[in-house]
C-alpha cells in the first residue's frame, strides 16, 4: 500500500526567508501527487499537482515543487514566505484509475515570524 | 458558488444520539468521499464512492453509514455517537480517472459531549 511521509512536524520561518516542506512517498507505480494547503477552520485548498511530464512543477500563491523519482519526493518550495502562508500543508499521494484514494501524509505545521 | 458544500459546518451533540452530515457537489464529477480528521490533523480516507456505487470502505465502525442518492450527494448518517467520534469531516470529491485532483468542502466538525 502506497504511504506518504512528511518528516517535519512543525516549521518556523520568517517571513520573507525561503521555504522548503519535504515528502517522501512509497508506491510502485508513477504516482500521482499533490499538496494541499489548509488554513486554520478551512478546507483543504489544492497548491499544485503532479501527474507526469517537467518534474517542476508550478502551484498557486507562488509555489513550486519538484518530482524526484530517485529519492522518491515531491518537496514544496517557495522563494520568499508571507505571514499568510501561515497553515497546514499536506502532500497526498493518488492511486488507482477508478475510484481514487488520496492517500495524505501527517502534514506540516508551519509558522511564520514578522 | 460553492463546489463541493457540507452542512452542518458545527455539530455538538451528545453521546448515544444519531447524527447525519450531507454533502453535495455541483462540480459533475463521479466519485465523491468522506475523510475524517483527527485532533492531530491526520487525514483518513473512510469511504469512496463511484456513480452511486461504493468503492472504498476503510476500517470504520458500522455505526457509520454513508448513503449516495445520486452521484451529486454523499451523506454520512452516524449511529450511537461516541465520544471518539468527535473529529472533522470533510467531504470531497474528483473525477474518475487517475490523473485528477479531490475537491474538499470545508468540513464538518463534530463534537460529541
Amino acid at each position: 500500500a502506497q504511504s506518504v511521509t512528511q518528516p517535519d512536524i512543525h516549521i518556523t520561518v520568517s517571513e520573507g526567508a525561503s521555504l522548503e516542506l519535504r515528502c517522501n512517498y512509497s508506491y510502485g507505480a508513477t504516482p500521482y501527487l499533490f499538496w494541499y494547503v489548509q488554513s486554520p477552520g478551512q478546507g483543504l485548498q489544492l497548491l499544485l499537482k503532479y501527474f507526469s511530464g517537467d518534474t517542476l512543477v508550478q502551484g498557486i500563491k507562488g509555489f513550486e515543487a519538484e518530482f524526484k523519482r530517485s529519492q522518491s519526493s515531491f518537496n514544496l518550495r517557495k522563494p520568499s514566505v508571507h505571514w499568510s502562508d501561515a497553515a497546514e500543508y499536506f502532500c497526498a499521494v493518488a492511486q488507482g484509475n477508478y475510484g481514487q484514494n488520496f492517500v495524505f501524509g501527517p502534514g506540516t505545521r508551519l509558522s511564520v515570524l514578522p | 458558488d460553492t463546489a463541493v458544500s457540507q452542512t452542518p459546518k458545527y455539530l455538538v451533540t451528545q453521546m448515544g444520539n444519531d447524527k447525519s452530515i450531507k454533502c453535495e457537489q455541483n462540480l459533475g464529477h463521479d466519485t465523491m468521499y468522506w475523510y475524517k480528521q483527527d485532533s492531530k490533523k491526520f487525514l483518513k480516507i473512510m469511504f469512496s464512492y463511484n456513480n452511486k456505487e461504493l468503492i472504498i470502505n476503510e476500517t470504520v465502525p458500522n455505526r457509520f453509514s454513508p448513503k449516495s442518492p445520486d452521484k451529486a450527494h454523499l451523506n454520512l448518517h452516524i449511529n450511537s455517537l461516541e465520544l471518539g467520534d468527535s473529529a472533522v469531516y470533510f467531504c470531497a470529491s474528483s473525477q474518475a480517472r487517475g490523473n485528477t485532483e479531490a475537491f474538499f468542502g470545508q468540513g464538518t466538525r463534530l463534537t460529541v459531549v
